[in-house]
């Protein structure tokens, strides 16, 4: 059992330059969130999906889009990397959120993806 | 939407001491308060959790206490310990399609 993993784990790319980072579950989860980790400022959440073909903003969500095609994997691209994107960033994903007591409840996250934009 | 305030932003306690956190939200639909512990590197992982219908819950050395009516609630750690060291966040979500929302987290130094 995986959990939750992120590719790729480290990127260097250059400014203007695309990429993609995918988040992969096997848990069967509904629920899948984007967070990015900047010193100093905790984790803010950049999207989420509440399930397969849903999406929706957080709190940081400009110069990024994503995609959730499978209920497995979120997607999240940059389509012109910037400096300010150079972050940690980490996939979560959480079963039913919405059931207090639940083990579901419980909010796994990958391992983080480090990314610098140069 | 939800707004986490976590003080302080760093904290050094002798071996031993305790250790406490504390954490405002503002949102009163919150009603899960679970708090993170991350070391250098590594992701963060769930060391304590509460929820709105009880005030208090101890795990060993951690305890979280949560008052519902001034919306905070505080981490405590007891007894503390080198490997006790490590950046803490607290977050705070209500039980609908709403995601945790994290505050900036606490740099713990336990010095031996």
């Amino acid at each position: 059992n995986a959990g939750v993993t992120q590719t790729p784990k480290f990127r260097v790319l250059k400014t203007g330059q695309s990429m993609t980072l995918l988040c992969a579950q096997d848990m069967n989860h509904e629920y899948m969130y984007w967070y990015r980790q900047d010193p100093g400022m905790g984790l803010r959440l950049i999207h989420y999906s509440v399930g397969e073909g849903t999406t929706a903003k957080g709190e940081v969500p400009d110069g990024y889009n994503v995609s959730r095609l499978k209920k497995q994997n979120f997607l999240l691209g940059l389509e012109s990397a910037a400096p300010s994107q150079t972050s940690v960033y980490f996939c979560a994903s959480i079963g039913y959120p919405g059931r207090p007591g639940r083990a579901g409840n419980t909010i796994y996250f990958g391992e983080g993806s480090w990314l610098t934009v140069v | 939407g939800e707004n986490v305030e976590q003080h302080p932003s760093t904290l050094s306690v002798q071996e031993g001491d305790s250790a406490v956190i504390k954490c405002t939200y503002s949102d009163s639909a919150s009603n899960y308060f679970p708090w993170y512990k991350q070391e250098l590197g590594k992701r963060p992982q769930l060391i304590i959790d509460i929820r709105s219908n009880v005030g208090e819950k101890k795990d060993q050395r951690i305890a979280v206490t949560l008052n519902k009516t001034a919306k905070h609630f505080s981490l405590h750690i007891t007894e503390t310990q080198p490997e006790d060291s490590a950046v803490y966040f607290c977050a705070a979500s209500s039980t609908g399609n709403t995601p945790l929302v994290f505050g900036k987290g606490t740099r713990l130094s336990v010095i031996a």
